[in-house]
């Protein structure tokens, strides 16, 4: 298993433009999280998926933001109207089901918003 | 308010120290886990605690939580250049609140260990 794979690793683009971003975990796990992280910050949650079924999302996901998960294997975050506030890393996560499991973290994509 | 707040948020210091990092909160954790992350990579898993008064060790890491569950500390015996990085608690919000099941982040703290 190659681990958490995320692309692409970079994006810049305009203000307004539509941006989506590709999270495969690994495929033995079920869980899979969306984080955002800006500098100098932790990461931050965004929401997060068990198989299919996207099981909780922050106040922080406006509704410019949506995640898919089809079939319960890669993921998909798509932001709509791009604002230069969404400029940020934004971190896909797996894991096991379970409460004292890890999560394994992609290397990110970082959005540049101009 | 920040679930879990980390001191010192930054640090810089010279090979060979030791060091200790703190992670505190008012909320009582089933469990706490410890992540380091590098400048443009994901977080990655160092140690996860569990029950009170545990202590971990980790080659020259010592992870220990409180006994009350309510904080954490890492220790660094001899720090080389290699330790530099982000070092990250996360913990899941208590199971009485109302903020979800995943893991929360404290901000971090930034280690530097020049040679």
């Amino acid at each position: 298993d190659t681990g958490v794979s995320q692309n692409p690793r970079h994006k810049i683009t305009k203000r307004g433009q539509n941006v989506t971003f590709r999270c495969d975990p690994i495929s033995e796990h079920n869980r899979l999280y969306w984080y955002r992280q800006t500098l100098g910050q932790g990461p931050e949650f965004l929401t997060y998926f068990q198989n299919e079924a996207q099981l909780e999302k922050s106040r922080l996901l406006s509704d410019r933001f949506s995640a898919e998960r089809p079939k319960g294997s890669f993921s998909t975050l798509e932001i709509q109207r791009t604002e230069q506030g969404d400029s940020a890393m934004y971190l896909c996560a797996s894991s096991l089901v379970g409460q004292n499991y890890g999560y394994t973290f992609g290397s990110g994509t970082r959005l540049t918003v101009v | 308010t920040q679930l879990l707040e980390q001191s010192p948020q930054f640090l810089s210091i010279q090979e060979g120290e030791n060091l200790t990092v703190y992670c505190n909160s008012s909320s009582v954790f089933s469990s706490l886990q410890w992540y380091r992350q590098e400048p443009g990579e994901g977080p990655v898993l160092l140690v996860t605690v569990v029950t009170g008064g545990e202590v971990k060790k980790l080659k020259r890491l010592t992870f220990q939580f409180g006994d009350a569950r309510k904080d954490s500390s890492l220790h660094i015996t001899a720090a080389q250049p290699g330790d530099t990085g982000l070092y990250l608690c996360a913990a899941r919000p208590p199971s009485n609140s109302n903020s979800g099941y995943a893991l929360n982040f404290g901000k971090g703290t930034s280690l530097l260990v020049t040679p």
